[in-house]
């Protein structure tokens, strides 16, 4: 099986930075994935690891180290809009698929 | 850009009917799936497709469910007899050859009262 821990929420001000943690415990995964959500909204991709160390992307960027079972997302620059729900989910591939276990996401509260 | 879109946006049924929600995945996609968060609660997989059959399903992907690609470009989901706890909104997603990147529809929210 695979557990995921993403803390609830989070307050952060804008143009501050903010790193959101998510451990996991599973027997084993092909790639970790970070996605945005807006309520009510659809899952937006953001990023993904799939070996450990950083990846970059802009304002956002990842982190995985698999030997910890841990992950963060980096957000720079925070603006109101980055008030969201972001989900931790790792990605599993087999039998001709690609599937994705979500942790229960975190808010992230953006004030002035 | 892209993107997957989904039909209904938002449907009410009565408790034991079906319903069918629709979807066009990214044209050039293999890989096609549904999702379901119901409020409140984290996204969750129910079904993957390839090559026209399951690929994979969950536990709550049971008999009542069923998925199909009725032509080129449409990914449908039937629900047969629809229950109070089917509430929820479901995500249609795709993916391209190598199927790391799962770009998600806008969702459709179903109602069952």
């Amino acid at each position: 099986g695979q557990n995921i821990d993403q803390p609830t929420e989070m307050t952060a001000t804008e143009g501050a930075i903010v790193q959101i943690n998510c451990t996991y415990q599973t027997s084993g995964f092909n790639g970790l994935f970070w996605y945005q959500q807006h309520a009510g909204e659809a899952p937006t991709f953001l990023s993904y690891n799939v070996l450990d160390g950083l990846e970059e992307k802009g304002r956002f960027s990842s982190f995985l180290s698999r030997s910890k079972g841990y992950s963060y997302l980096l957000l720079k620059e925070l603006q109101m809009k980055d008030s969201a729900s972001y989900l931790c989910a790792l990605g599993r591939s087999g039998a001709g698929s690609y599937q994705l276990t979500f942790g229960k996401g975190t808010k992230l509260s953006v004030i002035p | 850009e892209p993107e997957v879109t989904q039909t209904p946006s938002h449907q009410v049924t009565q408790m034991g009917q079906e319903v069918i929600l629709r979807c066009v995945p990214i044209s050039n996609h293999l890989y096609f799936y549904w999702y379901r968060q119901i409020l409140g609660q984290k996204v969750e997989f129910l079904v993957s497709f390839y090559n026209n059959e399951i690929s994979e399903k969950s536990e709550i992907f049971d008999d009542q469910f069923s998925v199909e690609r009725p032509d080129g470009s449409n990914f449908t989901l039937k629900i047969r007899s629809t229950k109070l706890e089917d509430s929820a909104m479901y995500f249609c997603a795709s993916s391209g050859g190598d199927g790391n990147t799962i770009y998600f529809g806008e969702g459709s929210w179903l109602t069952v009262v």
